[in-house]
């Protein structure tokens, strides 16, 4: 199984503030890559896909860069409502999706 | 607009079985791939199983032989089937629809508790 490791695991940060978070893959998966953000009892949603295309109605403040193993997410001037976990996902091995461990981004 | 509602979710005790229904609508259910993917507590996300508009399905290695998935194309339905389930299959699940190999759209979750 082709395995994910997101960092950090948790971030802390303040409104306005540029964030990146990291997405390494244990083999290449080329740009077959996905960002989804999750609030507390809400399902996830799908922000970027195909490592860089951002979904529509995504506020464009968030970006995805990366292919083979290393991959990123900003965002560029966080907002209130950005305060949540964030998980890449892998769809190159489909059906056998994963999903990294994610990353709690919490307010400072 | 998509609607993806999950229902059948509750608290079974150990070696239970539990049937989880997702209701879709707004889009040609039919035309897409489906999943379940759930929500372990502490976990993160995991991808569950998945229902092919030609019926093949697949599965996390942990649930084979005891989920089946299954799709009702006329009712715009997909189901999962848990027997004999344990307090490691405890999480939240979600049906989603995917789009061109991504989870464009999620239902709202069912919890799945099991517990004696």
């Amino acid at each position: 199984d082709i395995q994910l490791t997101q960092s950090p695991s948790f971030l802390s940060a303040s409104v306005g503030d540029r964030v990146t978070i990291t997405c390494r893959a244990s083999q290449d998966i080329d740009s077959y890559l996905a960002w989804y953000q999750q609030n507390p009892g809400k399902a996830p949603k799908l922000l970027i896909y195909g490592a860089s295309t951002l979904q529509s109605g995504v506020p464009s403040r968030f970006s995805g860069s990366g292919s083979g193993t290393e991959f990123t997410l900003t965002i560029s001037s966080l907002q209130p409502e950005d305060f949540a976990t964030y998980y890449c996902q892998q769809v190159i091995s489909y059906p056998s999706i994963t999903f990294g461990q994610g990353t709690r981004l919490e307010f400072k | 607009e998509v609607q993806l509602v999950e229902s059948g979710g509750g608290l079974v005790q150990p070696g239970g079985s539990l049937r989880l229904s997702c209701a879709a609508s707004g889009f040609t259910f039919s035309n897409d791939d489906m999943h379940w993917v759930r929500l372990l507590p502490g976990r993160g996300l995991e991808w569950v199983s998945a229902v092919a508009t030609a019926g093949d399905t697949y599965y996390l290695a942990s649930v084979k032989g005891r989920f089946t998935i299954s799709r009702d194309d006329a009712k715009n339905s997909l189901f999962l089937q848990m027997h004999g389930l344990t307090a490691g299959d405890t999480a939240v699940y979600f049906c989603v629809r995917e789009v061109a190999g991504y989870f464009h759209h999620w239902g709202q979750g069912a919890l799945v508790t099991v517990a004696s």
